[in-house]
């Protein structure tokens, strides 16, 4: 059972275009959405989370737009960069629950040419 | 600040063989994670342990996978024996404990190639 669906699987974006990456859940008692990035040969790095009690979250060039009605959220990358080209995960944790555990979107491959 | 760190980085073994991976996790993390990563199932929780003690395993695959963490700085991930579907990239992470605030940090793996 995918608990964390993610699309698209690929997404090739020209330089200074938006990066969008979206991602849905299940389960109403996940309470924290993190993304994670993730370079070739690297371990995943935390980029940014959110928590359902907002509705968007920025950090630089990176955004989460979060709909909890929906139960869907986003990432959002301005001005892509061919540095941002990397393996981008959605995930989500129940904080009440095994709040340890993180399930992790299938991961979506971003290329951001020149 | 040394992160994670994890050995082998690559190892490549036959069907049969006994793999040992290990990690070092970042002082002062209590929580120490075990991952697997396919292209199929994408990235899997194996393992977690918190205070050296495992607290769940509901992840490990089958009784031919076995974990330990002796003391606060090192674990590792036993596969016996290997299996070719073993083929993996295994990652390691720590975090202090504190549930869903506290970050996971993830070493940068191991790619294991079982022939």
């Amino acid at each position: 059972q995918q608990q964390v669906k993610q699309s698209p699987q690929s997404l090739i974006v020209q330089k200074g275009g938006i990066s969008i990456i979206n991602c849905a859940y299940e389960n109403t008692a996940f309470d924290y959405f993190p993304w994670y990035q993730q370079f070739p040969g690297k371990g995943p790095a935390l980029l940014i989370a959110i928590r359902p009690d907002v509705s968007e979250k920025k950090e630089g060039r990176f955004t989460i737009s979060f709909n909890k009605s929906a139960k869907q959220f986003s990432l959002h990358i301005m001005d892509s960069q061919p540095g941002d080209s990397a393996t981008y995960f959605c995930a989500a944790i129940n904080s009440g629950g095994s709040n340890y555990k993180l399930t992790f979107g299938k991961g979506t491959l971003l290329t951001v040419n020149p | 600040d040394a992160g994670v760190i994890q050995s082998p980085r690559h190892e490549v073994t036959e069907m049969g063989q006994e793999v040992t991976l290990r990690c070092k996790p970042i002082s002062g993390h209590n929580s120490l994670f075990w991952y697997r990563q396919t292209m199929m199932r994408g990235l899997e929780l194996l393992i977690y342990f918190n205070n050296n003690v495992p607290i769940d395993d509901s992840g490990m695959p089958e009784d031919r996978f076995s974990a330990k963490m002796p003391n606060a700085s090192f674990s590792t991930l036993k596969i016996q024996p290997s299996e070719p579907r073993d083929s993996a990239v295994y990652f390691c992470a720590s975090s202090k404990t504190g549930g869903s605030n506290q970050p996971q940090h993830f070493g940068d793996g191991t790619r294991l190639s079982i022939l």
